[in-house]
């Protein structure tokens, strides 16, 4: 499976952006880049996904490096309501593997007031 | 209306009891995941079935069996409940194909096993 690392916990002020980064130096070609944020007691939420070109969507927007080593999540307004642990996933893209998510440690993202 | 549900959020009970844990998701996807959560918070993949069939089996032990009578329902039987089995367990579900894959996740049921 293929490795992705984050920081272990950033720190950010509410109504202010945030970029949470992830490498993913093995990435191969037909790994879609996701990410998932869980919020206290709930179950994982998915965020937005990726391939090659950045991606935005209501919540977030995804930039994706031009050699897909890494990426970065950007909250651009950060509320309270955002304090989750944030997961940088790769899956491969092809359906035979059977499109299991590995989920690392995370970024446990704090927003202060 | 929910669109993944676990049944029960809370389950304890005793080392050595069977426990089952339901999950339903109204979404009309074709394919349906349990993970386990352990106490060091790290989410594991434990099976998947697409259309009912058995896609994904992790290293989970035999104890462990999963149950799919229709495409809406995935259910996780455990026999001979160990302390260590004690974890939320979370189930999704997504709709398969190349380029979209979101998995919806239910609340999760915390299993605790005294």
């Amino acid at each position: 499976d293929a490795k992705t690392t984050q920081p272990n916990s950033m720190e950010s002020n509410e109504e202010e952006p945030v970029h949470l980064p992830c490498n993913h130096s093995t990435i191969s070609g037909t790994d879609y880049i996701h990410w998932y944020r869980q919020l206290p007691s709930q179950g994982p939420e998915y965020v937005i996904h990726g391939l090659t070109s950045n991606v935005n969507n209501r919540m977030a927007s995804l930039a994706i490096a031009e050699d897909r080593k890494s990426s970065t999540l950007i909250l651009h307004r950060a509320t309270l309501r955002d304090a989750a642990v944030y997961y940088c996933i790769l899956r491969d893209g092809v359906l035979n593997h059977g499109n299991k998510l590995v989920f690392g440690a995370g970024t446990i993202l704090r927003v202060k007031s | 209306d929910t669109a993944v549900s676990q049944t029960p959020k809370y389950l304890v009970t005793q080392m050595g009891n069977d426990k089952s844990i339901k999950c339903e998701q109204n979404l009309g996807h074709d394919t349906m995941y349990w993970y386990k959560q352990d106490s060091k918070k790290f989410l594991k993949i434990m099976f998947s079935y697409n259309n009912k069939e058995l896609i994904i089996n992790e290293t989970v032990p035999n104890r462990f069996s999963p149950k799919s009578p229709d495409k809406a329902h995935l259910n996780l039987h455990i026999n001979s409940l160990e302390l260590g089995d004690s974890a939320v367990y979370f189930c999704a579900s997504s709709q398969v194909d190349r380029s979209s894959y979101e998995q919806y996740f239910g609340p999760g049921t915390r299993l605790t096993v005294t």
